[in-house]
């Protein structure tokens, strides 16, 4: 069975541009996750998607990240317009049940840079 | 709010020793959940353990062991007779139960594991 998948593997871009992380979680699993971390900072939780439906997106920092999952399958986060703090490992995972306390599938991240 | 506080940030042992990795977690919630993952340098975060805030029972897999104590909020993590692919970097994580809490986990710092040979 494949596991989460991050695409890319690494973004270099300049301050302003636009970057899209790409997320495809474990195949039925209906629960997706976004988490971040900022160098020297610990993880920090995004947005969780029920199928196609944001189910919590208090962890968005502000109106630069849009994040999208058409269809319930894959999911992409957008930064539009990229800042230097943005830099940082991208998580993306999936749950099968979305109950609390299920264990969490984890892809390998995205690491982001803007210069 | 919850939080889960990591101190060591790195810790560097000698093949075969054992080594404790420290966890300590705030939270108001009296159902919670604790998990231990394990970041190898390929970068995904591993699942090691999910323990919930009723199940005070120590746990032993293998070489690993993990002791809960509720009474000093601690969920800490042994690794005996440690190797050299036990390195990586181990993050400790805490989810509420709340009902507004909804499922997201909170994660401390992490701590940088090197097993020397």
């Amino acid at each position: 069975e494949a596991g989460v998948t991050q695409f890319p593997s690494h973004s270099v871009i300049e301050k302003g541009q636009t970057v899209t992380l790409r997320c495809d979680p474990i195949s039925g699993h209906d629960n997706l996750y976004w988490y971040r971390r900022v160098m020297g900072k610990e993880i920090k939780f995004l947005l969780h998607f029920v199928k196609e439906s944001k189910q919590d997106e208090s962890g968005m920092p502000n109106n630069r990240f849009l994040a999208e999952r058409t269809g319930g399958t894959y999911s992409t986060l957008k930064v539009q317009p990229a800042e230097l703090e943005d830099s940082g490992v991208y998580f993306c995972a999936s749950s099968q049940f979305g109950q609390r306390g299920d264990e969490q599938f984890f892809g390998p991240g995205t690491r982001l840079t803007v210069l | 709010a919850q939080k889960v506080t990591q101190a060591q940030t790195e810790i560097s042992v000698v093949e075969k020793e054992d080594v404790t990795l420290d966890c300590v977690y705030e939270t108001r919630d009296t159902t919670y959940y604790l998990f231990w993952y394990k970041q190898p340098p390929s970068g995904e975060l591993v699942f090691l353990i999910r323990r919930n805030s009723f199940d005070e029972q120590n746990e032993i897999s293998g070489r690993y062991s993990w002791n809960f104590q509720k009474s000093t909020s601690s969920f800490n993590f042994t690794i005996t007779a440690s190797q050299v692919v036990d390195s990586a970097v181990y993050f400790c994580a805490l989810s509420e139960a709340m009902d507004n809490a909804g499922n997201m986990l909170t994660f401390g710092g992490g701590t940088r594991l090197m097993v020397k040979p």
